[in-house]
């Protein structure tokens, strides 16, 4: 069974912090890894992908992927209240589907 | 780039009826569609993944029989609800997978359909 582990939070962090979410996976083999958006209510909304080991930095958020540990997180810089929401790590599982984990919600306070 | 429409955004319909809901990709040729359902503080669940031409491969406990999908060019696939019961009432998100472009094998999401049945 592949698997996707996030803690649920709530992580909550002051504005202007770095926020720090992780995500670990079960497969080995997995390529692609993708961390998602969602509003409450929303569906969800692509905000990085990353296919190989080290950083990806976009704005304020990077990505980082480290395969040997099967780790992956996405840090956000400079938090604003609008990035609370809940954050999905996704990971390619095979047959072009995406194994997603439960998320982490963050919320950022002024 | 990467935009995917749904219709309905919202439906209410009454119990043994059935309901459609489409998802299309504006500006992108979708490869590969995929539905999701989701209550209320959980996960996405993946119900099936459709290739444009060729049937449907549902998730195990899916019932094909029930959650009609066509996809039928690469810009549109459907979901239709055949005899809906308010069991079913849920939020139905669709997203879109495609190698044109920017699009490089993400999954883009349409911005889902919330279900009613009464």
């Amino acid at each position: 069974q592949k698997e996707v582990e996030q803690n649920s939070g709530p992580l909550s962090v002051p504005e202007g912090a770095i926020a720090s979410l992780n995500c670990t996976y079960s497969d080995r083999g997995s390529q692609s890894f993708f961390w998602y958006r969602q509003y409450s209510g929303k569906s969800p909304e692509l905000i990085m992908f990353i296919y190989s080991n080290g950083d990806k930095e976009d704005g304020r958020f990077t990505a980082q992927l480290n395969k040997a540990s099967q780790y992956v997180s996405l840090l956000i810089r400079d938090s604003q209240p609008s990035d609370s929401a809940t954050y999905l790590c996704a990971v390619s599982g095979g047959y072009n589907k995406l194994i997603f984990g439960a998320g982490t919600r963050l919320a950022v306070h002024p | 780039g990467a935009v995917v429409s749904q219709h309905p955004s919202r439906v209410i319909c009454k119990s043994g009826t059935s309901v459609k809901i489409e998802c299309r990709s504006l500006d992108f040729q979708a490869t590969t569609m995929f539905w999701y359902r989701q209550f209320p503080k959980k996960s996405l669940m993946l119900m099936a993944t459709s290739n444009e031409g060729s049937k449907a491969t549902y998730e195990q406990g899916v019932e094909k029989d029930k959650f009609l999908i066509n996809h039928a060019s690469l810009t549109l696939s459907t979901l239709t609800v055949t005899s809906a019961h308010p069991e079913d009432s849920s939020f139905y998100i669709c997203s879109a997978r495609g190698t044109s472009g920017r699009v490089n094998y993400e999954q883009y999401f349409g911005p889902g359909t919330r279900l009613t049945v009464t």
